[in-house]
C-alpha cells in the first residue's frame, strides 16, 4: 500500500487555467505538507497543516490555496496558472511536526 | 531562506568506494535529517540525528553531527550503482518546526 499518494503524477495545462493536486496519506499522521521542487532540484516548503490547521504558510502567491478536508488529505488548488508555476510538487506527511517526512512520488506540473 | 548547503554539489565514484557528503547550516537546530531522491521519484528519509547526538549508523550509512561547527556528514560505505541519487540534508528551522532543505549532492556510482 502506498503511504503517501498524490494525483495526478503528470499535469500539463495552459496558462490561466485552474488545477488541483490531491494528496492522501494512510499512515495516521497528524501533519501534512506541500513542497515545490524547481528545475535546479531546490525544495521549498509551501504549506503545512497539523490536524487540519494551517501552521506554515510560506511566501506563496495567493493563487495557491491548500485545503485539508480531514487529517488524511491535503489538496492543493492553483488558480490562474503561470509559466513559472512549472515544477514538481511533493506532498509529505509526518507523525509530528519536526520529525521525519514521508513523501509522495510527486506531481510534475507543466504550464504551457 | 535556505538554511543548509551540501558539499560537493556533485560526486562521481566507482562501485565499492566510499562516498562522503557534507552539510553546513546556519542556525541552531533541533534535529538534522538526510534524505535520498532517485531520479523522478519522491524523497526517502535515511537518518535523523538529534542535536544532542554525535553519530548515528544505519546499515552502510553513517551520519555525524558537529553542532559547534554547524555541520554534518553522510558517509556511504561500499557504494553500489543503486546508491546513485541526489542526497539532501534538512534542518528544522523556527518555532513552527519548518523542515528546510539544502540543494543536494548528486552522487553517481559507476559500475
Amino acid at each position: 500500500d502506498t503511504a503517501v499518494s498524490q494525483t495526478p503524477k503528470y499535469l500539463v495545462t495552459q496558462m490561466g487555467n485552474d488545477k488541483s493536486i490531491k494528496c492522501e496519506q494512510n499512515l495516521g499522521h497528524d501533519t501534512m505538507y506541500w513542497y515545490k521542487q524547481d528545475s535546479k532540484k531546490f525544495l521549498k516548503i509551501m504549506f503545512s497543516y497539523n490536524n487540519k490547521e494551517l501552521i506554515i504558510n510560506e511566501t506563496v502567491p495567493n493563487r495557491f490555496s491548500p485545503k485539508s478536508p480531514d487529517k488524511a488529505h491535503l489538496n492543493l488548488h492553483i488558480n490562474s496558472l503561470e509559466l513559472g508555476d512549472s515544477a514538481v510538487y511533493f506532498c509529505a506527511s509526518s507523525q509530528q511536526t519536526g520529525e521525519k517526512l514521508f513523501f509522495g512520488s510527486g506531481t510534475q506540473l507543466s504550464v504551457l | 531562506s535556505q538554511q543548509g548547503e551540501e558539499d560537493p554539489q556533485a560526486l562521481s565514484i566507482q562501485e565499492g568506494e566510499n562516498a562522503t557528503m557534507n552539510c553546513s547550516y546556519k542556525t541552531s537546530i533541533n534535529n538534522l535529517q538526510w534524505y535520498r531522491q532517485n531520479s523522478g521519484r519522491g524523497l526517502v528519509h535515511l537518518i535523523l540525528i538529534r542535536s544532542n547526538e554525535r553519530e548515528k549508523h544505519s546499515g552502510r550509512l553513517r551520519v555525524t553531527l558537529d553542532t559547534s561547527k554547524k555541520s554534518s556528514s553522510l558517509l556511504i560505505t561500499a557504494s553500489r550503482a543503486a546508491d546513485t541519487a541526489s542526497y539532501f540534508c534538512a534542518q528544522i528551522v523556527g518555532s513552527n518546526y519548518k523542515l528546510t532543505f539544502g540543494k543536494g549532492t548528486l552522487l553517481t556510482v559507476n559500475p
